[in-house]
């Protein structure tokens, strides 16, 4: 089975810490994502990578950037927190495209920023 | 844009009740149709998917099929257990690189005894 581990399941920090969420997938995936969960929201894309070193934008980029400097891992940053970043954060992998293949994800950092 | 809209939750049943989830969507092409279940404290899991029209995806009891008509792609079940309490995500991925997936909001199901 795919395993994606998600560095904590809980995280508190204070406003303007950097903040560094980690994720890493044991099956040689080409395509990791950070996504964000928030109530009446559902799943929104911050950003997703499809090889080492390199890295997109999703739908809601602002205030993140990631890093992605081997192939297992992928790091989500907030480089300076802020309330409205609080949330629930979800990473996932998947294979490279040319046949469907689904996403796996991690079971969620829960992150409160005060 | 692509974009997935669901049912408003939470829905509530009985156990042994039959379950609909109402999804429509909004896309270019021809998206590849998912639902994804995350049980509490987890993160999600794929349920079942569906690449073209008229495909059936099943699993675990559940069903869904791809209505290209009408852009749905409706989650049923014909008996649910409290066991199937979850919150219930549709998806759609259109073509492109980096099998990107858009969302729907979530429904939650809350299945009582």
């Amino acid at each position: 089975d795919v395993k994606v581990t998600q560095s904590s399941r809980y995280l508190v920090k204070r406003t303007g810490e950097k903040v560094f969420l980690e994720c890493v997938q044991d099956m040689d995936h080409e395509n990791m994502f950070w996504y964000r969960q928030d109530p009446g929201l559902g799943l929104r894309l911050i950003y997703f990578s499809y090889d080492v070193k390199m890295k997109e934008k999703g739908d809601i980029p602002e205030g993140y950037s990631v890093s992605r400097e081997k192939k297992e891992r992928f790091s989500l940053i907030l480089e300076s927190a802020s309330t409205n970043q609080t949330s629930m954060y979800l990473c996932a992998s998947s294979n490279q495209d040319g046949s469907f293949q689904p996403q796996h994800f991690g079971d969620g950092t829960r992150l409160s920023i005060l | 844009g692509d974009s997935v809209t669901q049912m408003e939750g939470p829905v509530t049943l009985s156990e042994e009740a039959f379950l609909t989830i109402n999804c429509t969507y909004t896309a270019t092409g021809y998206p590849s149709l998912f639902w994804y279940v995350q049980y509490p404290g987890e993160g999600l899991q794929l349920l079942l998917k569906a690449t073209k029209a008229d495909d059936k995806g099943s699993n675990k009891g559940f069903e869904a099929t791809y209505r290209k008509e009408t852009t749905s792609f409706h989650l049923e079940k014909g008996s649910v257990q409290v066991s199937d309490s979850a919150v219930y995500f549709c998806a759609l991925r259109t073509a492109g690189g980096g099998n990107k997936l858009t969302f729907g909001t979530g429904t939650q199901l809350k299945v009582e005894l």
